[in-house]
């Protein structure tokens, strides 16, 4: 399967713990994206890559919040001193780099809950 | 801050019946696109308009982007279960970045 994966795809937690979430995009793509979605809404933007290079942060993202993707490949996103509010479903995205509108590409998505 | 709105919210409509759903926002993106979210997926594009008062058909479906390209439609004809779903509407912006609205839940009743 050559599509975007997302591991874990569950994770319950305490509050208080870290969480760290990993994302293998398809594997041409230089953009990855790393979203949030709770039930019943859209998609909320946190952060994207292209390559290496994290290029936006969304101002909602706490500095409990931190994602990476150091070879420019997987990347992770790691959420310390959870809290019940990040209880969520945690989307990653990959997109080719294009000159036109490009497409997101989303894994199946990392379930967090925080107890 | 692009903030993106879609109406109605929730839909629910019998087998065989039209719809159409709503996308609005107070920002020009430089293109808009449609994604449809089945339970425990992630999102999957339908389709992307580019140019003011285009208009796109996939079978059932017809997209259409607003001529300012700040809103957008989407039409289903005789609507079937297999529809169900929440549709999404993303703008994208001129940095790449993808800004999706809260979604239209959509349920098709046989």
């Amino acid at each position: 399967d050559t599509g975007v994966s997302q591991d874990p795809r569950h994770k319950i937690t305490k509050r208080g713990q870290n969480v760290t979430f990993r994302c293998d995009p398809i594997s041409e793509h230089n953009r990855l994206y790393w979203y949030r979605q709770t039930l019943g809404q859209g998609p909320e933007f946190l952060t994207y890559f292209q390559n290496e290079a994290q290029l936006e942060k969304s101002r909602l993202l706490s500095d409990r919040f931190s994602a990476e993707r150091p070879k420019g490949s997987f990347s992770t996103l790691e959420i310390q001193r959870t809290e019940q509010g990040d209880s969520a479903m945690y989307l990653c995205a990959s997109s080719p780099l294009a000159g036109g509108a490009g497409e997101l590409f989303f894994g199946e998505g990392s379930r967090l809950t925080v107890l | 801050t692009q903030l993106l709105e879609q109406s109605p919210q929730f839909l629910s409509i019998q087998e065989g019946e039209n719809l159409t759903v709503y996308c609005n926002s107070s920002s020009v993106f430089s293109s808009l696109q449609w994604y449809r979210q089945e339970p425990g997926e992630g999102p999957v594009l339908l389709v992307t308009v580019v140019t003011g008062g285009e208009v796109k058909k996939l079978k059932r479906l017809t997209f259409q982007f607003g001529d300012a390209r700040k809103d957008s439609s989407l039409h289903i004809t005789a609507a079937q279960p297999g529809d169900t779903g929440l549709y999404l509407c993303a703008g994208v912006t001129y940095g790449q970045n993808f800004v999706f609205g809260p979604g239209t839940r959509l349920s098709v009743l046989p």
